[in-house]
């Protein structure tokens, strides 16, 4: 089956520092990744899509300065959290979409924590 | 409005019976695609189950079925014999549009506890 990964699975980080969040489609090659943000207890919400060689779209209230995009690969998409604040602090799930199908495949998330 | 509405915050179930989480949805667009995820307490998202608009019959997966009513614009998720590794949160989804790279809407999640 479809595998996606994500990289770090939890990270702790200080105000004001940046963290950087890949996602891999570990067996298939996927034009599209999508970003999610969870707060506790909450949805997932869209931030932003990500398209392989081409710039990011990002949702409605989404800073795109603040997290960048980057789809450089078939198989590979980053975010980078820039300047984190402890509002920041979220769980980030990446999915990723095959070049084949319809169907998104999730990778396990990210939990981060600004301190 | 919400695109996604799923009334019930939390679920109880006895082991071996079957439930049902409700979800109604909001679209204009007459193509659109419907589904269900299943997040344990880890994270994942795990996929369960898809309904496209056009389709005829209702989707079954498994123990999974989604009784689809297209009128009332519900989606409802049916698990039948619950075990106890059903317990999760369960997420109702809905994608405006039949195309993969469409933006996919989630409800805020029924949590399901599964009692022996």
């Amino acid at each position: 089956g479809a595998v996606v990964s994500q990289h770090p699975s939890r990270v702790i980080c200080k105000s004001g520092t940046s963290v950087k969040i890949e996602c891999r489609s570990l067996d298939f090659q996927a034009t599209t990744m999508f970003w999610y943000r969870q707060f506790p207890k909450q949805s997932l919400m869209l931030m932003a899509t990500s398209n392989e060689g081409s710039k990011a779209t990002y949702e409605q209230g989404v800073e795109k300065d603040k997290f960048l995009i980057n789809h450089a690969s078939l198989t590979l998409s980053t975010l980078t959290v820039t300047s984190a604040h402890p509002e920041d602090s979220s769980f980030y799930i990446c999915s990723a979409l095959p070049t084949s199908t319809d169907e998104q495949f999730f990778g396990p998330g990210t939990r981060l924590t600004v301190l | 409005a919400q695109k996604i509405t799923q009334t019930q915050p939390g679920m109880f179930v006895q082991e071996k019976e079957a439930v049902t989480l409700d979800c109604t949805y909001d679209t204009s667009d007459p193509s659109y695609g419907l589904f269900w995820y299943k997040q344990p307490s880890s994270g994942e998202m795990i996929f369960l189950i898809y309904q496209g608009s056009y389709d005829q019959q209702n989707a079954t997966e498994g123990r999974y079925s989604l009784n689809f009513q297209k009128a009332r614009k519900s989606a409802n998720l049916v698990i039948s014999a619950s075990q106890l590794g059903d317990s999760a949160m369960y997420f109702c989804a809905m994608r405006e549009g039949l195309e993969g790279y469409q933006k996919v809407t989630f409800g805020i999640g029924t949590k399901l506890q599964v009692i022996p």
